[in-house]
């Protein structure tokens, strides 16, 4: 069974610098793009960034631009979304997601989240 | 950039009644990139709905997509208890930005 792992969350101060991984299983991760998700509390969703298998293929969010990195680490079977110079509006639970691909067009497989909090 | 708004923003129905929710984008986009997902308090979103109309693997029939254009529509035809939920559409696109609409609470 295909399954993502979220973890790295936790409070950070405004301008501070968190790392969140995400483990995955069950399937040939090296197939697929992945993304990363969040959602503030009692909010919608937003889209933060993606990357393709072979790291040549990378989008941000414009919210995000140039303060979080993603990547991924395929011999680990891991993503990564490195956030600095956080802000209070970067509080939210940031959700790991599989990329159907071409047939699906839609995000197939989410892990459960982890909470990121800025606050002083 | 596309923008999507999901309508109404809350649904107050009985179990066994029909919902009807409403996706409508900015711009006119290509079915094929329209997605639903339903996420239940407390848990991780789960797609329903790709490309407008079908259903993804163990979603059951009462969950239909429909739709063109800028207007599309995620209809349960007859709802169960486990379908009082949030309900997000997004526009995959081509390339990123992948667009969520602000949701549709049905409840209750």
């Amino acid at each position: 069974e295909a399954q993502l792992v979220e973890s790295g969350g936790g409070l950070v101060k405004p301008g501070g610098s968190l790392r969140v991984s995400c483990a995955a299983s069950g399937f040939t991760f090296t197939s697929y793009t992945m993304s990363w998700v969040r959602q503030a509390p009692g909010k919608g969703l937003e889209w933060v960034s993606c990357i393709n298998s072979n790291d040549n293929y990378i989008y941000y969010a414009d919210s995000v631009r140039g303060r979080f990195t993603i990547s991924r680490d395929n011999a680990k079977n891991s993503l990564y979304l490195q956030m600095n110079s956080l802000r209070a509006e970067d509080t939210a639970v940031y959700y790991c997601v599989r990329d159907g691909g071409w047939l699906l067009n839609a995000f197939d497989i989410w892990g459960q989240g982890t909470l990121v909090t800025v606050s002083s | 950039e596309i923008v999507l708004t999901q309508s109404p923003g809350t649904l107050s129905l009985s179990l066994g009644e029909r919902a009807t929710l409403s996706c409508r984008a900015s711009q006119t986009v290509a079915s094929s990139y329209i997605a639903w997902y339903q996420q239940k308090p407390g848990q991780s979103p789960r797609l329903l709905i790709y490309g407008a109309f079908s259903r993804a693997t163990d979603i059951p029939d009462r969950f239909s997509g429909s739709g063109s254009g800028t207007d599309f529509t995620l209809t349960i035809s007859r709802l169960e208890p486990e379908d009082f939920a949030v309900y997000h559409c997004q526009h995959f696109g081509s390339s990123p930005p992948r667009t969520f609409g602000q949701g549709t609470r049905v409840e209750i």
